[in-house]
């Protein structure tokens, strides 16, 4: 259960895009299409952001995509904003039906 | 509105134990599987174990397997997170979530979390 590989800090100016990757090492996630993403502001508890590699959930802005290339997902925040200021785990479903967390991004809004 | 509330948390020695409880509200608990995620001071997420909606899958992570037992009283909306023979580095904030329905693996409500400290 290796935990996906996230970077540890990205940051941006307001308006401008960010992309996080979320790479994972070993076979263990299948064809990784269970990833979903989370938002957690400090002293809060997360909030999924993204699912199933790239929908949405209602009410959910729609500022934040996902994507996927073989091994790599990828979450992007359009149009940044104060408020994306936080820190973003990704996490997958694992073929022994269990799950793995992202090492995690901190987002900071410049 | 879906709500998870976690309880039972405290400051515990290594090697003694805890019952982490979590009651759902807001949606029909007996359809959904509930799993436990935790958190240590400062640090990321770590999934740690799930229970689907009838008791019928168990499952743990690697860190926990032997020590932790997950269970539910459908009837109470209860999860319950067993965590016998505590070391320093089960320290963390414990997080009850539910699972979205069907097939899907997000996990779409979390609760607030119960602090679970271990320290001689």
């Amino acid at each position: 259960q290796s935990a996906l590989t996230q970077p540890a800090s990205v940051s941006g100016s307001p308006g401008q895009s960010l992309t996080i990757s979320c790479t994972a090492t070993s076979s263990d996630v299948g064809d990784y299409n269970y990833v979903s993403w989370y938002q957690q502001h400090p002293g809060k508890a997360p909030k999924l952001i993204i699912y199933d590699v790239s929908n949405r959930p209602s009410g959910v802005s729609n500022r934040f995509s996902g994507s996927k290339s073989g091994n790599t997902a990828s979450l992007t925040i359009s149009g940044l904003q104060a408020e994306d200021d936080a820190d973003y785990f990704c996490k997958s479903y694992t073929t022994s039906y269990t799950y793995v967390f992202g090492t995690g991004t901190k987002v900071t809004v410049l | 509105e879906v709500q998870l509330v976690e309880s039972g948390g405290g400051l515990v020695q290594p090697g003694r134990s805890l019952r982490l409880s979590c009651v759902g509200s807001g949606f029909i608990f007996d359809d959904y599987a509930i799993h436990w995620v935790r958190q240590p001071p400062g640090k990321g997420l770590e999934w740690v174990s799930g229970i689907s909606f009838n008791s019928g899958s168990k499952v743990y992570a690697d860190s926990v397997k032997g020590r932790f037992t997950i269970s539910r009283d459908n009837a109470k909306k209860s999860v319950f997170l067993q965590v016998n023979s505590l070391r320093p580095e089960d320290t963390a904030l414990y997080f009850c979530v539910k699972r979205g329905s069907g097939n899907y693996r997000y996990f779409d409500n979390w609760g607030q979390g119960t602090l679970v400290t271990v320290s001689s």
